[in-house]
Parts: structure tokens; C-alpha cells; sequence
């Protein structure tokens, strides 16, 4: 299995609703990361996993929550959202951390098409 | 401040045409250079990475050039396809310390048309 995967693949919120995105690995990967793209701009780095550990939060805030219960598992619960966080929610994997200095590679999901109403 | 910059923003050619896309980094300290493929909603797919060292990498019709010196990238698309439409980013790592930190460019959105 050489796949991120990510669901839901569309997702309409209002801005009093909460809600989870998902992302799932089985490549074994120690780093996963949440990323976030509006249209015609390239993805933006939100937060980063290390061996189940945040390592990055890259200024978010708090109405975005990241979760990782497992190796495999990433989560990101949403609350309280505005229209402008509407975006494409990325979520990628790497064998390993960023912190490392190894030379790596990410694997990105399809994404999550999030509207908040 | 690390910057990467493509050009052109987007460019429509016909099927079967080749064609070549620039990257500039000002990135330091450079550790790799990827180029991704991103369709239309989907989340981008890795073409090539390069190291200091390597001049030219190729990926089936998809080849890339890295010129250390100068900073600059191409990748270069032989005998496109309806397929090949998509975003194509720049992405360049910098080593910090004993991290690595990845500076994505802008993008080159391709159309390939009949």
C-alpha cells in the first residue's frame, strides 16, 4: 500500500459546526503533515508529526485542532471556522521527519474540498 | 528569505508539442529540488527530486535540470499529452541545522489542448 488517503473528499460546514478530517497511511512513515491550499496557490504547511508527536505548528490557529492516535492515523478537527479557511486540506506522509535531516519524500493524499458556510 | 518563483504562470500548448517549465530558488542552505505534478483538486504527485550533485533527471517524457550555480531549474515535457494539463510545482529544501524545511513555489498551471 503506497497511498495517503484522506476523507471526506468534499466537506460543507457551517461556521458553528465541528467536524474531523482524516487521513490514514500504511506505508510505515514516522512524519505526517497537514497542509492547507487555497485556489491557485501552493499548499501551506499547518502542522507536522513526528513519531506521533507534534513537532510543527506553523502559527495556526486554534480552531484547527490536529490529532495523531496512531502511526497511521492523522485527524484534524475544525471548529468554530471561517469562510476564508475554505481550501483544499492536504495531508501528506514521509518516511521520515523533517527534523531528521534526512533526505525525504512526501506523499500527499487527494485532499479534502472544504467549504465553511 | 527563501524564496521560489516559476515561470511562466501558466502556459497552453497543443498535444504532442513538448515544452519547458523554469524554476528559480533562492533558497540556502539547498539541500533537494522537487518537481510535483498537482491535477485539479487532488493532491500533488512527486516527479523527480535532485540533489546538489545531479544535472538531469528524467521521469518517462518528464525531464529535469538543476543548475546549482545559477539557482535554476527547468522541466522540460517531451511529446505532451491531454494528461499532462495540471499545476506543476516547484518545491526546494533547505537544510536548517539538522532540519530540512521545504519552500514551495507558486506553480505553472499547464493546459494541453486538440
Amino acid at each position: 500500500d503506497t497511498e495517503v488517503t484522506q476523507t471526506p473528499k468534499h466537506l460543507v460546514m457551517g461556521m458553528t459546526n465541528k467536524k474531523s478530517l482524516k487521513c490514514e497511511q500504511h506505508m510505515g512513515h514516522r512524519a505526517m503533515y497537514w497542509y492547507k491550499q487555497k485556489a491557485k496557490k501552493p499548499p501551506e504547511l499547518m502542522f507536522v508529526y513526528s513519531y506521533e508527536k507534534l513537532s510543527i505548528n506553523e502559527s495556526v490557529p486554534s480552531r484547527f485542532s490536529p490529532e495523531c492516535p496512531n502511526s497511521s492515523l492523522l485527524n484534524l478537527h475544525l471548529h468554530a471556522l471561517q469562510p476564508e479557511d475554505s481550501a483544499l486540506y492536504l495531508c501528506a506522509s514521509s518516511p521520515y521527519p523533517p527534523t531528521s535531516g534526512s533526505f525525504y519524500e512526501q506523499y500527499f493524499g487527494p485532499g479534502t474540498r472544504l467549504t465553511v458556510t | 528569505k527563501n524564496q521560489v518563483e516559476q515561470s511562466p504562470q501558466s502556459l497552453i500548448i497543443l498535444e504532442g508539442k513538448n515544452c519547458t517549465l523554469q524554476c528559480n530558488y533562492t533558497v540556502s542552505p539547498f539541500s533537494n529540488l522537487r518537481w510535483y505534478k498537482q491535477d485539479t483538486g487532488r493532491g500533488p504527485v512527486s516527479l523527480t527530486i535532485m540533489t546538489f550533485s545531479e544535472n538531469t533527471k528524467s521521469n518517462g517524457r518528464y525531464t529535469a535540470t538543476l543548475d546549482a550555480d545559477t539557482k535554476q531549474s527547468s522541466l522540460h515535457i517531451t511529446a505532451s499529452q491531454l494528461s499532462d494539463s495540471a499545476s506543476y510545482i516547484c518545491v526546494v529544501s533547505a537544510r536548517v541545522g539538522t532540519a530540512s524545511k521545504l519552500t514551495f513555489g507558486t506553480g505553472t498551471r499547464l493546459q494541453v489542448t486538440l
